[in-house]
């Protein structure tokens, strides 16, 4: 089974400054991946997702993120981040019908 | 349009009994899956269910057991507790379950075994 994981647990960063989230996932066969990003004091909700095509894929909010199939990374990218981005960030993988989540990464963004 | 609903918000039981969770889908969404979620860690994956069938399986014991109904609404059955099982969980929604699908997820049912 697959496994999914994430570098970071928690990020402080300032607002403007470049973000970028590490996700490494463990599965030799064809995998979709996803971010999902949770705002305080809401649902999961879907930032971004690949599942064919052009690796580097574009989400909501100015997000990106880039498949790199040699490295298994799908890390999450933000060229200027707001405050309004502070919140807890997930990367998951399905293979098989198995949805594996990575344990997260809490992104804190001082105005 | 109402987005996933989950009932209870909050339970509390205690070593040993059995808890029914319930979650209701988005109209028209036919998939449900099920997540565990500990705190400070991501959702595991428990079950998911595709017109009424089982699609996947999570690693949990048997004490887990889910269902669909028509509707399309779920149940998440989870038999003895264990102070283990304090847990956020999760129902999430998706139109076919495909694997590249985005999932609609739910508020969650926050459970303390006591």
């Amino acid at each position: 089974a697959q496994s999914v994981s994430q570098h970071n647990h928690h990020v402080i960063l300032s607002e403007a400054a470049s973000l970028e989230l590490g996700c490494n996932y463990s599965y030799g066969g064809t995998v979709n991946l996803f971010w999902y990003v949770q705002y305080p004091g809401q649902h999961l909700q879907l930032l971004l997702k690949y599942f064919s095509g052009d690796p580097l894929v574009k989400g909501i909010k100015g997000f990106e993120a880039e498949f790199i199939k040699s490295k298994f990374s799908f890390n999450l990218r933000k060229p200027s981040v707001q405050w309004s981005d502070t919140a807890e960030y997930f990367c998951a993988v399905n293979a098989d019908n198995d949805m594996r989540f990575g344990a997260g990464t809490r992104l804190t963004v001082k105005p | 349009d109402a987005g996933v609903t989950q009932s209870p918000t909050h339970l509390i039981k205690t070593r040993g009994q059995h808890v029914t969770l319930r979650c209701s889908p988005i109209s028209g969404h036919k998939s449900v899956s099920w997540y565990q979620q500990v705190l400070g860690q991501g959702p595991q994956f428990i079950f998911q269910y595709y017109e009424k069938e089982e699609r996947g399986r999570g690693n949990f014991p048997d004490r887990f057991s889910a269902r669909q109904f028509p509707n399309y609404s779920s149940e998440l059955n989870v038999n003895a507790l264990l102070l283990g099982d304090s847990a956020l969980y999760l129902c999430a929604s998706s139109n076919i379950g495909s694997t590249n699908e985005k999932l609609f997820f739910g508020s969650g049912t926050q459970l303390s075994v006591l």
